[in-house]
């Protein structure tokens, strides 16, 4: 069954230092999506893309962190200079539609547990 | 924000019993979804809800989308130790586009063998 793949599965870093973590959606998808999940807290929308540009991000999704699709099936999220507040759970979607969060059909992936010492 | 609220936070049960959470939410919603978090992995879609009033079953879960679209339940009947993880309700808030997803601050469930 296909799924969504991300790596790593955990990132230790210091404090200030960049960070990218990867994904590979499902093939066939067109929407990507980063959310993020500080420990023991909800699940939070960080951005979503189409057709290469963003086409919505969250508060939370600041000038430190960027988004791109270097290739045909890699999407990538970085951080250019990580803080502590930045410790969490990362997790990747994609769809196959447009509203794809409209009708809930976000596959995601297992999670890029990012620590920020 | 915006904020979906769920409870119980968490519920300790013995296998068997039937279990009902709930959430609710001060601004109207046009789809209700829930999802289930596994420990250490990404959420699933467990059952989306389109329609106001509308009541649908996935196995063992039902779950219902409030008349005032401002709230929503999931049951889950006879449960078993696969059962355990935390679940959250969410949903796109119209006027915030399509593409985001707003969770609610989920309910973990625990089973007791």
């Amino acid at each position: 069954e296909p799924e969504v793949t991300q790596t790593p599965s955990h990132q230790v870093t210091q404090m200030g230092q960049e960070v990218i973590l990867r994904c590979v959606p499902i093939s066939n998808h067109l929407y990507f999506y980063w959310y993020r999940q500080i420990l023991g807290q909800k699940v939070e929308f960080l951005v979503s893309f189409y057709n290469n540009e963003i086409s919505e991000k969250s508060e939370i999704f600041d000038d430190q962190f960027s988004v791109e699709r270097p290739d045909g099936s890699n999407f990538t999220l970085k951080i250019r200079s990580t803080k502590l507040e930045d410790s969490a759970m990362y997790f990747c979607a994609s769809s196959d539609a447009r509203g794809g969060a409209d009708t809930g059909e976000l596959f995601f992936g297992e999670g890029s547990r990012l620590t920020v010492l | 924000g915006q904020q979906l609220n769920q409870s119980p936070q968490s519920m300790f049960i013995q296998e068997g019993e039937d279990v009902s959470m709930n959430c609710t939410s001060s601004s109207i919603f046009n789809t209700w979804l829930w999802y289930k978090q596994d420990p250490g992995e990404g959420p699933v879609l467990l059952i989306a809800l389109y329609k106001a009033g509308e009541l649908t079953s996935n196995g063992r879960l039902t779950a219902q989308f409030g008349i005032t679209r401002k709230d929503s339940f999931l049951n889950i009947s006879a449960s078993i130790p696969s059962d355990v993880g935390i679940y959250f309700c969410a949903g796109p808030l119209p006027n915030f586009g399509n593409e985001k997803l707003t969770f609610g601050t989920g309910t973990r469930l625990t089973i007791i063998p």
